[in-house]
């Protein structure tokens, strides 16, 4: 069965501070991909990162970074110097091989920012 | 390039009774995919729609089901409304041959009274 898990339900930091949103998964796909997602008060869900399981490389952009990997199952997301208008709820996701366009969730973190 | 639609965006119904949902997804993109938001189980697939024939399926009763129209605009139909369907209902749509990129629309939050 596939599961991801975000045990950080809420998060709060002070503006400028770097902030770790952690996310584990389960999967028996070889092949398999990894999503984060932001969801702002407004409800929309927005794309932030893709990432296959065949590439483990870090990725950067602008403030935002994740980390994955394979031997820990985990994709970990971070955010540089932490803005207000970064506050929302974070949801990592997880798509297989089999079923493509299901995405698995997990339950969010939500993050808040204060000036 | 715009971006999903859904109508309405806020609903109100009472118990018993059957609502509809709809859809515009990316223009160009024929894959749609229905997601419910509750806060007690979170984020969980519906039905996903590609060329107006049904794809997948997740783990709901029978009383939601969905179609396609040839245009690609997808409609959730729910009937016999049911407290516990109070939701946020978020649809997103997928360009052929981008799998696993999909982008979602702003949501219809249905309260069942």
């Amino acid at each position: 069965a596939q599961k991801v898990t975000q045990a950080q339900t809420e998060i709060s930091v002070v503006e400028k501070e770097d902030v770790t949103l952690d996310c584990v998964y389960e999967t028996r796909d070889t092949t398999y991909y990894l999503f984060w997602y932001k969801q702002p008060p407004s409800g929309e869900l927005v794309f932030l990162i893709r990432r296959n399981s065949f590439d483990e490389q870090n990725e950067i952009s602008g403030r935002y970074s994740w980390n994955f990997q394979k031997s820990t199952s985990s994709f970990n997301f971070t955010i540089t110097a932490s803005q207000v208008v970064d506050s929302a709820v974070y949801f990592c996701a997880l798509s297989g091989t089999v079923d493509t366009d299901k995405l698995i969730f997990g339950t969010g973190t939500r993050l808040q920012v204060f000036p | 390039k715009a971006g999903v639609t859904q109508t309405p965006r806020y609903l109100i119904k009472t118990r018993g009774q059957q609502v509809t949902l709809s859809c515009s997804p990316i223009s160009g993109h024929r894959s749609v995919s229905w997601y419910q938001q509750t806060p007690g189980q979170g984020l969980q697939f519906l039905f996903e729609y590609f060329s107006e024939t049904q794809r997948n399926k997740g783990n709901f009763p029978g009383r939601f089901s969905g179609r396609q129209f040839s245009n690609s605009r997808s409609e959730m139909n729910v009937s016999t409304l049911e407290l516990g369907d109070s939701a946020l209902y978020l649809c997103a749509s997928m360009a052929s041959g981008r799998l696993h990129e999909q982008f979602f629309g702003p949501g219809t939050r249905l309260t069942v009274l």
